[in-house]
């Protein structure tokens, strides 16, 4: 059984500041990683996703994660915040090469961006 | 080139009546998933479909729910005689089928009163 688990219900940053959302995983092998936004009453917007190739991936909206196999993490960065980043960031994970198919997913984070 | 669409957006349920929840998918999908988010929870996995065909159900609750998606028209979730616990948000996914690309739509949102 695969499983997420995501630090922080809440993550408060200044606009301009550093994002840092953290994510772990459990699984026996090597899975593919997901990073999603909701915005309020929006549904999953795909923001990045990693399935084996580059460990540093880039995504959308200058957001981008870094695979480390030894820490079985998969954090979320932003170099600087802007206020239209405040929303629910989930971190999901499917077994390797089922595509997204039965994803799981963690709890989410909340991201306050403030002035 | 319209999205997954999910219709209605909310529905309100009174306790013991039955809730149909449509997704059609975008244009050219033939997979579907459903997911439901619980409260300060994730999305959790229910239902994975293709034209006609249930093919993983393993996060379905055993008794209440069904899902279908038929040859034409949208897939359908159902959940017959709802409770309060029924009360979530439920996401509907699409995808070409394979490791492409699977879109969300916004979701229904069911209150049970």
């Amino acid at each position: 059984a695969q499983s997420v688990t995501q630090l922080g219900s809440h993550v408060s940053v200044s606009e301009g500041a550093l994002v840092l959302l953290r994510c772990n995983y459990s699984s026996s092998v090597p899975p593919y990683l997901f990073w999603y936004v909701q915005y309020p009453n929006q549904g999953l917007q795909l923001l990045l996703k990693y399935t084996s190739a580059a460990t540093l991936v880039k995504g959308i909206n200058g957001f981008e994660a870094e695979f480390k196999k030894s820490e079985t993490s998969f954090h979320l960065t932003k170099p600087s915040a802007h206020m239209s980043d405040a929303a629910e960031y989930f971190c999901a994970v499917s077994p390797p090469n089922s595509g997204y198919s039965t994803l799981t997913f963690g709890k989410g984070t909340m991201l306050l961006v403030s002035p | 080139n319209a999205g997954v669409m999910q219709n209605p957006r909310h529905l309100v349920r009174r306790r013991g009546q039955e809730a149909r929840l449509r997704c059609s998918p975008m244009k050219g999908h033939s997979h579907v998933y459903w997911y439901r988010q619980l409260p300060e929870e994730g999305l959790k996995f229910m239902v994975y479909l293709q034209k006609e065909n249930i093919i993983d159900e393993s996060g379905m609750p055993k008794e209440r729910f069904s899902a279908e998606f038929p040859k034409e028209g949208p897939s359908i979730l159902r959940i017959q005689q709802v409770v309060r616990g029924d009360s979530a948000a439920y996401f509907c996914a699409s995808s070409g089928g394979g490791e492409t690309e699977a879109f969300f739509g916004q979701g229904t949102r069911l209150t049970v009163v």
